[in-house]
């Protein structure tokens, strides 16, 4: 049974440039939640999405933006990247709200 | 706002020592704990967790307390070993229900490095 996977692993744009974030979440769960994780800082959550639509979100700007497909995959689009944006983009997947989030290995994105 | 924080950035253990990791909460709505490890180049890996309702909760190695009046709790691992080596995250959950729909999200603590020396 494969896990969550992310893809690519890593990544380098510029700024201004916009970038997609992919994200298959493990057999049977249906709920996906993004975070960034920042150097020395723990994961902060960016939104989460179920049934193709963006349940809930956190304190992150409209320049990110997300999107979930029937089969319950996901991606992650950030527009005008800034250097801050640079981070470990993680996936993680459940099966609804009330159980525990597993993690995909993460996207590393670097901003020039 | 850091509603979850690991006061401690690293703890060094000899092996077959306890391990306590510390995490404090501020958000008396969290209703359900986690702890993660993760390694470098790894996403975080479930380790244990545990309901509001309890104030323990065991699995082999791996011990969790929760201090609601003191909105603190801590892992215990023992005994450490070198493969524990790792960085640990303390995460809070709260979930709730509005108009039908279920929300939830994890608040993630800074991490704590965790490492045991043979």
């Amino acid at each position: 049974d494969a896990g969550v996977t992310q893809s690519p692993t890593h990544l380098i744009k510029t700024r201004g440039q916009q970038v997609t974030l992919r994200c298959s979440p493990k057999s049977g769960h249906d709920t996906v939640s993004w975070y960034q994780q920042a150097l020395g800082q723990g994961p902060q959550f960016i939104f989460q999405y179920y049934e193709e639509e963006e349940r809930q979100r956190g304190n992150f700007p409209d320049r990110f933006s997300g999107h979930q497909f029937p089969n319950y995959s996901s991606e992650l689009n950030v527009n005008a990247l800034l250097l801050g944006d640079s981070a470990l983009y993680l996936c993680a997947s459940s099966l609804d709200v009330y159980n525990e989030q597993f993690f995909g290995p993460g996207t590393r994105l670097t901003v020039l | 706002d850091q509603q979850v924080k690991q006061n401690s950035p690293s703890l060094s253990v000899q092996e077959g020592r306890i391990s306590i990791l510390n995490c404090d909460y501020t958000n008396s709505m969290f209703d359900y704990f986690l702890w993660y490890k993760k390694y470098p180049a790894e996403g975080p890996t479930f380790l244990i967790s545990i309901s509001s309702i309890k104030d323990k909760n065991e699995d082999g190695r791996f011990t969790v307390f929760l201090n609601k009046s003191a909105k603190h709790l801590s892992l215990h691992i023992v005994p450490s070993q070198p493969g524990d080596s790792a960085v640990y995250f303390c995460a809070a959950s709260r979930v709730w229900n509005a108009g039908g729909t279920s929300y939830g999200k994890l608040t993630f603590g800074q991490g704590t490095i965790l490492t045991v020396h043979p």
